[in-house]
C-alpha cells in the first residue's frame, strides 16, 4: 500500500502569508495527486489534480507543485477563508490520504 | 443544481448492518465512477470503496473487504454501500464522491471533484 504523509500537522500563520505544505509518497505516484481543503461541518473540497491543476473556480493564490513522492501546495497571501484543513491524495494505486494538514490564525 | 445526498446512516450495533444511499442529481450519474469515503470523529479522511460507471470494476479498503459491498443503480441516479459485521472502528461520517472524469478504465484511478455532505454511521452497544 501507498503511504502518504503530510508536514507539517498543523501550521499557524497570518492572513497575507504563503504558506507551504508538503506530502510525500512512499514510492512513486507520479503526478497522480490531489489536494483537497476541508472546513469543519463540510465536506472535502478538490483543489487541484493531477499534481498542479486548479479545479474550476479554485482561486490562483493556490498552487501545486512535484511530482514521484515529492509534492507541495502554496498559498500565497493567506485569506481569512483560507483557514481549514488540507488533505493530499494519490490516485496513482487505488486511493490513499495524507492525515490532513490544520492551518489555523496564528 | 449539481449534486449528491447521502442517507441512511444511523445507530447500530457491533456485528450488525447498514445500507448507506448516495443520490444524484444534476448532473449524468451514469457515466461516472462513483466512491465511498468515510472519516471518523475527528480524524482523517479514508477511502473506502470505489465502482466503475458500469459496475465492471469494484474496488474496496482492506479494512471493509468482506463486509462491505457497494452497488449502484443507474437508473436510480444512485450509489449504495451495504455494511455488515459493523465493527467500532467502521463509526465515521461516510461520503459519497464522484470521480472528475466521466468513464472508466481498468487500472486507472482519478481525483474525485464533487462530494455530498456525508452520513454519520455509529456502531455502538
Amino acid at each position: 500500500d501507498i503511504q502518504m504523509t503530510q508536514s507539517p500537522s498543523t501550521l499557524s500563520a497570518s492572513v497575507g502569508d504563503r504558506v507551504t505544505i508538503t506530502c510525500r509518497a512512499s514510492q512513486s505516484v507520479g503526478s497522480q495527486l490531489a489536494w483537497y481543503q476541508q472546513k469543519p461541518g463540510e465536506a472535502p473540497k478538490l483543489l487541484i489534480y493531477t499534481a498542479t491543476y486548479l479545479d474550476r473556480g479554485v482561486p490562483s493564490r493556490f498552487s501545486g507543485s512535484g511530482s514521484g513522492t515529492d509534492f507541495t501546495l502554496t498559498i500565497y497571501s493567506l485569506q481569512p477563508d483560507d483557514f481549514a484543513t488540507y488533505y493530499c491524495q494519490q490516485y496513482n494505486t487505488y486511493w490513499t490520504f495524507g492525515q490532513g494538514t490544520k492551518v489555523e490564525i496564528k | 443544481e449539481v449534486q449528491l445526498v447521502e442517507s441512511g446512516g444511523g445507530l447500530v450495533k457491533p456485528g450488525g448492518s447498514l445500507r448507506l444511499s448516495c443520490t444524484a442529481s444534476g448532473f449524468n450519474f451514469n457515466v461516472y465512477p462513483m466512491n465511498w469515503v468515510r472519516q471518523a470523529p475527528g480524524k482523517g479522511l479514508e477511502w473506502v470503496s470505489s465502482m466503475s460507471d458500469s459496475g465492471s470494476y469494484i474496488y474496496y479498503a482492506d479494512s471493509v473487504k468482506g463486509r462491505f459491498t457497494i452497488s449502484r443503480d443507474n437508473a436510480k441516479n444512485s450509489l449504495y454501500l451495504q455494511m455488515n459485521s459493523l465493527r467500532a472502528e467502521d463509526t465515521a461520517l461516510y461520503f459519497c464522491a464522484r470521480d472528475i472524469t466521466p468513464g472508466a478504465v481498468a487500472g486507472i484511478y482519478d481525483a474525485f471533484d464533487l462530494w455530498g455532505l456525508g452520513t454519520m454511521v455509529t456502531v455502538s452497544s
